[in-house]
């Protein structure tokens, strides 16, 4: 089992251009989650998606958006990219309809910088 | 969002148990408690989560207050290994953690 993959492993952009990183989930999973961890500091949740729709969302603006595919696959794309958004984003995977609450799988993340 | 309060550092010897304390005054009757862990440069990685009743696992013991607004994670014999940030999270859901700054702990050789 490959666990979560996530690609790129490391991107730099320049300020204002868009980004789309993505992740697969771990096997069995439905539900994949996303996190922004700037350097130095605790995940912060981004959003989640299952059923291919998304079903909660952090405090983050509408730059901010995502996607998922039938095989539960994810992409996070982020529009007018700041300085501010460099940070490592990681993926995080889960199966909704366990019988009780479980672990997320987390991938070894996107480093993203902006300049 | 779900608020947990832990030491920001600590430091413990190879070989020796290690209890990281977490307090949790506002959980509510469903919310597990999740311990996740972050070594340098990687994802975090799922250690330990319950509900009401001690817990062990391979990697670590958790022990639960009486009334729930305390816990504590227990690594019996430390390892080089174990150096990492460790995160204490209250949840109804595995889908949306909110995670604080956590405790990094550092092992002596």
């Amino acid at each position: 089992d490959a666990g979560v993959t996530q690609s790129p492993t490391h991107l730099i952009k320049t300020r204002g251009q868009q980004v789309t990183l993505r992740c697969s989930p771990k096997s069995g999973h439905d539900t994949v989650s996303w996190y922004q961890q700037a350097l130095g500091q605790g995940p912060q949740f981004i959003f989640q998606y299952y059923e291919e729709e998304e079903r909660q969302r952090g405090n983050f603006p509408d730059r901010f958006s995502g996607h998922q595919f039938p095989n539960y696959s994810s992409e996070l794309n982020v529009n007018a990219l700041l300085l501010g958004d460099s940070a490592l984003y990681l993926c995080a995977s889960s199966f909704i309809g366990a019988a009780h609450n479980t672990e997320a799988f987390f991938g070894q993340g996107t480093r993203l910088t902006v300049v | 969002d779900a608020k947990t309060t832990q030491p920001n550092s600590m430091e413990s010897n190879e070989e020796e148990p290690v209890h990281l304390p977490c307090n949790h005054s506002t959980i509510s009757g469903t919310d597990y408690i999740h311990w996740y862990r972050q070594l340098p440069s990687q994802g975090p990685e799922y250690v330990i989560h319950g509900l009401t009743s001690n817990v062990n696992n391979r990697m670590a013991s958790l022990a639960i207050a009486e009334d729930r607004k305390s816990s504590t994670l227990i690594l019996h014999r430390a390892t080089l290994r174990d150096a990492a940030v460790y995160y204490c999270i209250f949840t109804t859901a595995a889908q949306k953690l909110v995670f604080g700054q956590g405790t990094r702990l550092t092992i002596n050789p």
